[in-house]
C-alpha cells in the first residue's frame, strides 16, 4: 500500500514570498492533518479535514495560511506572506476515521526554510 | 485539555542495555496514549498505543509501555537497545470523544553507542 506523498520535500524562500505544500493522503483515508514541526518541538496540528470539510483549524493562523482539500482527496498547504518564523517542517498524516485510537500515517514532510 | 510531558530531551544508551524514556500526560480522564518514533528525515511511525484494553502495551520493534493510572505515566521501554533504534521519540495523547486531536510532546532523542 501507498503510503502518504507529499512534495516538494525541501523549499527555500525569502520572507514575504508565498509557498504551497501538497499531500496526498492513503488511498480510502476520510481524514487528513497539516502539522507544523519546529526544530525541537513535537508535531502541532494546523488543520484537520474529515472528507473535505474542516473539522478543527484552531491553531491555523488563518491571516497567513490557508488549505483546501479538493474532492476530499489530495490537498494543498498555503502561506502568504511567509514570516521567519514559519520555518519548520510541514507534515501531512492521513486517517481512517477521525479523533480517537484511529493511527495516523505521516508522509515524509516539506521542510520550509524561510530566510 | 490534553497534554504530555516527556522528560529528557535526550537519553544516551549503550547497545544491549534497556531503554526508558518517560512521558507523563495530564488529563481529567483516562485517555488515548501513543508513541510515535521519527527517524532522520522521515515522517512519524506509530509504535504503540494505549486504548484501556490493557495497560501493558505491546510494540513494534521490542518496544513497550505501561499505563499507570496513579502515577499519570505511559513511559516506554525496551529491555535490549539497538543501534538502528536511535531516533526521536514523541509521545502523545488524545481525547475519547468526538474530533479529538493529537497533541505530542517535545521528544525525546534516543543515542545509542555501541
Amino acid at each position: 500500500e501507498a503510503g502518504v506523498a507529499q512534495s516538494p520535500r525541501y523549499k527555500i524562500i525569502e520572507k514575504r514570498q508565498s509557498v504551497a505544500f501538497w499531500c496526498n493522503p492513503i488511498s480510502g483515508h476520510a481524514t487528513l492533518y497539516w502539522y507544523q514541526q519546529i526544530l525541537g518541538q513535537g508535531p502541532k496540528l494546523l488543520i484537520q479535514f474529515q472528507n473535505n470539510g474542516v473539522v478543527d483549524d484552531s491553531q491555523l493562523p488563518k491571516d497567513r495560511f490557508s488549505a483546501e482539500r479538493l474532492k476530499g482527496v489530495d490537498s494543498t498547504l498555503k502561506i502568504q506572506p511567509a514570516k521567519l518564523e514559519d520555518s519548520a517542517v510541514y507534515l501531512c498524516a492521513s486517517s481512517l476515521e477521525a479523533g480517537g485510537p484511529s493511527e495516523q500515517y505521516f508522509g515524509p514532510g516539506t521542510r520550509l526554510t524561510v530566510t | 485539555a490534553q497534554s504530555v510531558t516527556q522528560l529528557g530531551s535526550h537519553v544516551s544508551v549503550s547497545e544491549g542495555a534497556l531503554v526508558l524514556l518517560r512521558c507523563n500526560y495530564s488529563s481529567s480522564v483516562p485517555p488515548y496514549l501513543f508513541w510515535y518514533v521519527q527517524y532522520p528525515n522521515q515522517g512519524l511511525q506509530l509504535l504503540l498505543k494505549y486504548t484501556s484494553a490493557a495497560t501493558l502495551v505491546k510494540g513494534i520493534n521490542g518496544f513497550e509501555a505501561e499505563f499507570k493510572k496513579s502515577e499519570t505515566s505511559f513511559h516506554l521501554t525496551k529491555p535490549s537497545a539497538h543501534m538502528s533504534d536511535a531516533a526521536e521519540y514523541f509521545c502523545a495523547v488524545s481525547g475519547r470523544t468526538g474530533f479529538q486531536k493529537l497533541v505530542f510532546g517535545t521528544g525525546t532523542r534516543l543515542l545509542v553507542s555501541p
